[in-house]
């Protein structure tokens, strides 16, 4: 089966600048995640859909950070405006269900570069 | 707090010997607790995760984990390593608090030299 897909693979913006990331997760998959890994460190959980809704989005600055599902299926992440902190790589993952003990499925994350 | 702590930056083997990657935990409750390895430009891969059950995990590419309960540990290894087994691993625990929410430590380097 298809993996996780994510576009662009490498973004380079200036500060105050606007960017978006998409994610296609697995067919079928009903939870969606997205994650924010900053070199160095383990992934931390920015947001988690459950179908087209938010389950947590705790750790999303939500200040500058936004991000939907529509349809249940495929979401973007943006960032509106981007600081020197938000280098890192954003990676995004799905689940067959309602999360809990299932393996989480990655794609192969967006490198994004604030200069 | 639910947390999992990874001791080494950097673990250096040769090949054909063992390798373990080690982890410790803190959570409140039951643990359930899972690594995940990390190839460069790619996406974090499941390897085994424990949630209840026996103490010896097994999981992909030859990789098991055994839950310690006493010690709070839960450490990945392997018989013999491989050059192939060279990448960024990463423990991580579910927290209870928030379904399917998954908490990292912040990984461990394996380099495995021929």
């Amino acid at each position: 089966e298809a993996g996780v897909a994510q576009s662009p693979r490498y973004k380079i913006i200036e500060k105050r600048q606007s960017v978006a990331f998409w994610c296609n997760p697995i067919s079928g998959h009903a939870t969606l995640y997205w994650y924010q890994q900053i070199l160095g460190q383990g992934p931390k959980l920015l947001i988690q859909f459950q179908n087209n809704g938010v389950v947590d989005d705790s750790q999303l600055p939500k200040d500058r950070f936004s991000a939907e599902r529509l349809k249940g299926v495929d979401s973007t992440l943006k960032i509106q405006p981007a600081k020197l902190e938000d280098s890192a790589v954003y990676l995004c993952a799905s689940s067959p269900t309602s999360g809990g003990y299932n393996e989480q499925f990655f794609g192969p994350g967006t490198r994004l570069t604030v200069l | 707090a639910q947390s999992v702590a990874q001791p080494e930056d950097q673990v250096n083997v040769a090949e054909g010997n063992p390798l373990t990657v080690k982890c410790t935990y803190s959570v409140s409750g039951n643990p359930y607790l899972f690594w995940y390895v990390q190839y460069p430009n790619r996406g974090l891969q499941f390897l085994l995760k424990y949630i209840t059950g026996d103490n010896l995990v097994k999981g992909s590419y030859g990789f098991e984990a055994e839950f310690n309960k006493s010690q709070t540990s839960f450490h990945l290894k392997k018989p013999s390593a491989l050059v192939s087994d060279s990448a960024l691993y990463f423990c991580a625990s579910l927290k209870g608090d928030s379904w399917g929410k998954l908490q990292f430590g912040a990984g461990t380097q394996v380099v495995v030299t021929p």
